[in-house]
Protein backbone atom coordinates (compact mmCIF):
# COMPACT_ATOMS: atom_id res chain seq x y z
CA UNK A 1 0.00 0.00 0.00
CA UNK A 2 1.20 3.66 -1.00
CA UNK A 3 1.52 6.23 2.03
CA UNK A 4 2.99 8.10 4.63
CA UNK A 5 3.30 6.44 7.84
CA UNK A 6 4.84 8.40 10.98
CA UNK A 7 5.95 6.32 14.52
CA UNK A 8 5.63 6.36 16.83
CA UNK A 9 2.16 6.96 17.45
CA UNK A 10 2.63 8.48 21.02
CA UNK A 11 5.55 9.38 22.71
CA UNK A 12 6.47 10.68 26.02
CA UNK A 13 9.93 12.79 26.97
CA UNK A 14 11.14 13.85 29.58
CA UNK A 15 12.17 17.45 30.13
CA UNK A 16 15.87 18.43 28.79
CA UNK A 17 15.60 15.40 26.47
CA UNK A 18 15.79 14.84 22.61
CA UNK A 19 13.26 13.28 20.47
CA UNK A 20 13.19 11.78 17.05
CA UNK A 21 10.11 11.77 14.96
CA UNK A 22 9.64 9.38 12.26
CA UNK A 23 7.58 9.94 9.03
CA UNK A 24 8.09 7.43 5.74
CA UNK A 25 6.50 8.02 2.42
CA UNK A 26 6.36 5.60 -0.43
CA UNK A 27 4.67 7.53 -2.70
CA UNK A 28 7.58 8.74 -4.43
CA UNK A 29 6.90 12.38 -3.74
CA UNK A 30 9.46 15.05 -3.84
CA UNK A 31 8.03 17.40 -1.39
CA UNK A 32 7.77 16.30 2.91
CA UNK A 33 5.77 18.84 5.33
CA UNK A 34 6.04 19.13 8.84
CA UNK A 35 3.00 20.54 10.71
CA UNK A 36 2.52 20.98 14.34
CA UNK A 37 -1.12 21.32 16.00
CA UNK A 38 -2.21 22.56 18.96
CA UNK A 39 -6.02 22.76 20.36
CA UNK A 40 -7.88 26.15 18.67
CA UNK A 41 -5.00 26.86 16.56
CA UNK A 42 -5.00 24.88 13.47
CA UNK A 43 -1.93 23.28 12.15
CA UNK A 44 1.50 25.26 11.88
CA UNK A 45 4.63 24.59 9.54
CA UNK A 46 7.35 23.92 11.16
CA UNK A 47 10.15 22.61 8.15
CA UNK A 48 9.62 21.46 4.53
CA UNK A 49 11.52 20.08 2.08
CA UNK A 50 11.04 19.94 -1.73
CA UNK A 51 13.80 17.84 -2.98
CA UNK A 52 16.29 15.50 -1.33
CA UNK A 53 19.23 17.11 0.84
CA UNK A 54 17.13 20.61 1.12
CA UNK A 55 15.03 21.88 3.53
CA UNK A 56 13.92 25.16 4.71
CA UNK A 57 12.34 26.45 7.86
CA UNK A 58 8.93 27.11 8.22
CA UNK A 59 7.15 29.50 10.37
CA UNK A 60 7.62 27.35 13.96
CA UNK A 61 11.14 26.10 13.54
CA UNK A 62 13.15 27.16 16.58
CA UNK A 63 13.69 24.25 18.71
CA UNK A 64 13.36 21.94 15.65
CA UNK A 65 15.61 20.03 13.42
CA UNK A 66 15.31 17.85 10.25
CA UNK A 67 17.39 16.24 7.93
CA UNK A 68 16.28 14.68 4.01
CA UNK A 69 19.10 12.83 3.32
CA UNK A 70 16.51 10.00 1.32
CA UNK A 71 13.60 10.88 -0.61
CA UNK A 72 11.59 8.74 1.42
CA UNK A 73 12.17 10.22 5.00
CA UNK A 74 12.21 13.27 6.52
CA UNK A 75 12.44 13.00 10.12
CA UNK A 76 11.81 15.50 13.01
CA UNK A 77 13.80 16.54 15.78
CA UNK A 78 12.26 18.21 18.97
CA UNK A 79 15.38 19.64 21.12
CA UNK A 80 15.80 20.57 24.38
CA UNK A 81 15.51 24.35 22.82
CA UNK A 82 11.66 24.07 22.27
CA UNK A 83 10.25 25.28 24.87
CA UNK A 84 6.59 24.17 24.38
CA UNK A 85 6.60 20.79 22.62
CA UNK A 86 3.74 18.81 23.77
CA UNK A 87 1.32 19.00 20.78
CA UNK A 88 0.27 16.79 18.05
CA UNK A 89 2.86 16.48 15.08
CA UNK A 90 1.58 15.55 11.35
CA UNK A 91 3.77 15.22 8.32
CA UNK A 92 2.56 15.66 5.02
CA UNK A 93 3.94 15.24 1.23
CA UNK A 94 3.29 15.69 -2.16
CA UNK A 95 4.00 15.21 -5.64
CA UNK A 96 6.21 18.54 -5.88
CA UNK A 97 5.53 21.78 -3.91
CA UNK A 98 3.01 23.43 -7.02
CA UNK A 99 0.28 24.33 -5.14
CA UNK A 100 -1.71 22.05 -7.62
CA UNK A 101 -0.13 19.09 -6.09
CA UNK A 102 -1.90 17.32 -3.38
CA UNK A 103 -0.81 17.07 0.03
CA UNK A 104 -1.42 13.76 1.90
CA UNK A 105 -0.99 13.89 5.37
CA UNK A 106 0.24 10.91 7.48
CA UNK A 107 -1.35 10.23 10.88
CA UNK A 108 0.50 12.17 13.07
CA UNK A 109 2.14 11.50 16.00
CA UNK A 110 0.99 12.91 19.43
CA UNK A 111 4.40 14.04 21.87
CA UNK A 112 3.46 14.62 25.31
CA UNK A 113 6.51 16.23 27.79
CA UNK A 114 6.40 14.72 31.36
CA UNK B 1 0.77 37.33 5.69
CA UNK B 2 -2.25 35.54 4.31
CA UNK B 3 -4.58 34.52 7.55
CA UNK B 4 -7.15 32.22 7.81
CA UNK B 5 -9.92 32.60 10.27
CA UNK B 6 -12.75 30.11 10.88
CA UNK B 7 -15.21 31.59 13.55
CA UNK B 8 -17.09 28.82 14.16
CA UNK B 9 -15.27 26.59 16.96
CA UNK B 10 -18.56 23.96 17.23
CA UNK B 11 -20.69 23.49 15.28
CA UNK B 12 -23.67 20.70 15.30
CA UNK B 13 -26.85 19.38 12.89
CA UNK B 14 -29.20 16.61 12.78
CA UNK B 15 -28.51 13.94 10.62
CA UNK B 16 -29.70 14.20 7.28
CA UNK B 17 -29.51 18.10 7.32
CA UNK B 18 -27.73 20.77 5.75
CA UNK B 19 -24.60 22.36 7.70
CA UNK B 20 -22.77 25.45 6.58
CA UNK B 21 -19.35 25.66 7.90
CA UNK B 22 -17.67 29.55 7.91
CA UNK B 23 -14.23 30.64 6.81
CA UNK B 24 -12.84 33.87 5.69
CA UNK B 25 -9.21 34.97 5.14
CA UNK B 26 -7.13 37.85 4.22
CA UNK B 27 -4.44 37.82 0.95
CA UNK B 28 -3.26 40.82 -0.74
CA UNK B 29 -3.10 38.07 -4.22
CA UNK B 30 -5.12 37.38 -6.64
CA UNK B 31 -4.16 33.85 -7.02
CA UNK B 32 -4.41 30.71 -5.10
CA UNK B 33 -5.88 27.72 -3.92
CA UNK B 34 -8.33 27.09 -1.04
CA UNK B 35 -9.10 23.69 0.55
CA UNK B 36 -11.96 22.32 3.42
CA UNK B 37 -10.00 19.48 5.14
CA UNK B 38 -11.94 17.00 7.45
CA UNK B 39 -9.72 15.42 10.68
CA UNK B 40 -11.91 12.67 12.04
CA UNK B 41 -11.60 11.03 15.71
CA UNK B 42 -8.84 9.00 13.77
CA UNK B 43 -6.79 12.25 13.69
CA UNK B 44 -6.01 11.97 10.58
CA UNK B 45 -5.96 14.65 7.82
CA UNK B 46 -8.69 14.09 4.66
CA UNK B 47 -8.84 16.32 1.57
CA UNK B 48 -12.61 17.10 0.99
CA UNK B 49 -12.73 19.71 -1.50
CA UNK B 50 -10.31 22.12 -3.13
CA UNK B 51 -11.58 25.66 -5.23
CA UNK B 52 -8.89 27.43 -7.56
CA UNK B 53 -9.26 31.26 -6.82
CA UNK B 54 -9.50 32.01 -10.41
CA UNK B 55 -12.44 29.90 -11.47
CA UNK B 56 -15.51 31.36 -10.77
CA UNK B 57 -17.89 27.90 -10.85
CA UNK B 58 -18.33 26.69 -6.79
CA UNK B 59 -16.13 23.57 -6.76
CA UNK B 60 -18.96 20.36 -5.44
CA UNK B 61 -17.56 16.74 -4.74
CA UNK B 62 -20.77 14.97 -3.93
CA UNK B 63 -22.57 16.05 -0.84
CA UNK B 64 -20.24 18.84 0.03
CA UNK B 65 -19.76 21.98 -1.86
CA UNK B 66 -18.62 25.62 -1.42
CA UNK B 67 -19.63 28.73 -1.67
CA UNK B 68 -16.57 30.58 -2.98
CA UNK B 69 -16.79 34.60 -3.00
CA UNK B 70 -13.24 36.62 -3.46
CA UNK B 71 -14.45 40.11 -3.24
CA UNK B 72 -15.43 39.02 0.09
CA UNK B 73 -12.42 36.52 1.16
CA UNK B 74 -15.03 34.06 2.54
CA UNK B 75 -15.07 30.06 1.54
CA UNK B 76 -18.12 28.41 3.37
CA UNK B 77 -18.47 24.65 3.02
CA UNK B 78 -22.06 23.25 2.74
CA UNK B 79 -22.83 19.48 3.60
CA UNK B 80 -26.09 17.95 2.59
CA UNK B 81 -27.72 15.14 4.04
CA UNK B 82 -25.28 14.95 6.81
CA UNK B 83 -24.39 11.43 7.79
CA UNK B 84 -23.11 10.64 11.00
CA UNK B 85 -19.60 9.56 9.51
CA UNK B 86 -19.29 13.72 8.94
CA UNK B 87 -18.70 14.27 12.58
CA UNK B 88 -15.01 15.54 12.62
CA UNK B 89 -12.98 18.74 12.98
CA UNK B 90 -12.62 20.74 9.54
CA UNK B 91 -9.94 23.00 8.79
CA UNK B 92 -10.28 25.41 5.73
CA UNK B 93 -7.05 25.98 4.36
CA UNK B 94 -5.18 28.75 1.89
CA UNK B 95 -1.95 27.55 -0.19
CA UNK B 96 -0.83 31.03 -2.07
CA UNK B 97 0.32 30.28 -5.68
CA UNK B 98 3.08 32.54 -6.44
CA UNK B 99 5.16 31.18 -3.07
CA UNK B 100 7.25 28.20 -4.05
CA UNK B 101 7.01 26.67 -0.55
CA UNK B 102 3.74 25.13 -1.15
CA UNK B 103 2.77 25.18 2.54
CA UNK B 104 -0.60 25.31 3.42
CA UNK B 105 -2.16 27.99 5.89
CA UNK B 106 -5.09 26.43 7.91
CA UNK B 107 -7.87 28.18 10.24
CA UNK B 108 -8.20 27.69 13.83
CA UNK B 109 -10.62 24.56 12.69
CA UNK B 110 -14.30 23.62 13.21
CA UNK B 111 -16.08 20.72 15.25
CA UNK B 112 -19.04 19.30 13.72
CA UNK B 113 -21.18 17.24 15.61
CA UNK B 114 -23.65 15.28 13.62
CA UNK B 115 -26.80 14.47 15.58
CA UNK B 116 -28.91 11.10 15.35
Amino acid sequence: DGGITQSPKYLFRKEGQNVTLSCEQNLNHDAMYWYRQDPGQGLRLIYYSQIVNDFQKGDIAEGYSVSREKKESFPLTVTSAQKNPTAFYLCASSISAVPTHEQFFGPGTRLTVL
Amino acid sequence: AQTVTQSQPEMSVQEAETVTLSCTYDTSESDYYLFWYKQPPSRQMILVIRQEAYKQQNATENRFSVNFQKAAKSFSLKISDSQLGDAAMYFCAYRSVSSNTGKLIFGQGTTLQVKP
